[in-house]
């Protein structure tokens, strides 16, 4: 079955400090893989996607992933962190035709 | 390009009634995807529409829910007789065809509380 584990709950870092937030998944076939980023009370945006090709992947906001199948995992980092960083990350699988997230990773910025 | 647009923005109802949600694409995008997140939890999937036709329902959508996309634009999601259950944070995305190519763009969510 299609999951999307995140061990991470919560993590807090002081600002300017790198950041690596895990993220491993289970799906049968080639995954297509993404992460998404939410403000409080806010929606989604998103921040990178995987699904062929480098498995280093740039995204939006000095973001980046790497995707490691042999880990089953797709892990993101951030090499120093900013305040506005302070949000809920979440992990997510594709199945065609809907999403898979995991259950979030809450980041807290410490000055 | 306006993005994904979701009203209202929060819907405080009492246990009983029912409550309706609409949802604005992007306007070129034909896909439409309903999600549904307690607090948390990540989204969960309730259904999706091709243009007007929806393609893919999800078991958490029960008989009170009903999803409706009638000219392939705008779609609304009706819940009927809502449970202090139903309380969570209801989530529209759109995107084009192949979705997955691409990502989905997400609304702001309506916030429901059933009282």
């Amino acid at each position: 079955a299609q999951s999307v584990t995140q061990p991470d709950i919560h993590i807090t870092v002081s600002e300017g400090a790198s950041l690596e937030l895990r993220c491993n998944y289970s799906y049968g076939a080639t995954p297509y893989l993404f992460w998404y980023v939410q403000s409080p009370g806010q929606g989604l945006q998103l921040l990178l996607k995987y699904f062929s090709g480098d498995t280093l992947v740039q995204g939006i906001k000095g973001f980046e992933a790497e995707f490691k199948r042999s880990q089953s995992s797709f892990n993101l980092r951030k090499p120093s962190v900013h305040w506005s960083d302070a949000a809920e990350y979440f992990c997510a699988v594709d199945n065609v035709n809907q999403f898979y997230f995991g259950t979030g990773t809450s980041l807290t910025v410490i000055p | 390009d306006t993005g994904v647009s979701q009203n209202p923005r929060h819907k405080i109802t009492k246990r009983g009634q029912n409550v309706t949600f609409r949802c604005d694409p992007i306007s070129e995008h034909n896909r439409l995807y309903w999600y549904r997140q307690t607090l948390g939890q990540g989204p969960e999937f309730l259904t999706y529409f091709q243009n007007e036709a929806q393609l893919e329902k999800s078991r958490l959508l029960s008989d009170r829910f009903s999803a409706e996309r009638p000219k392939g634009s705008f779609s609304t999601l009706e819940i009927q007789r809502t449970e202090q259950g139903d309380s969570a944070m209801y989530l529209c995305a759109s995107s084009p065809t192949g979705g997955r190519n691409y990502g989905y763009t997400f609304g702001s969510g309506t916030r429901l509380t059933v009282v």
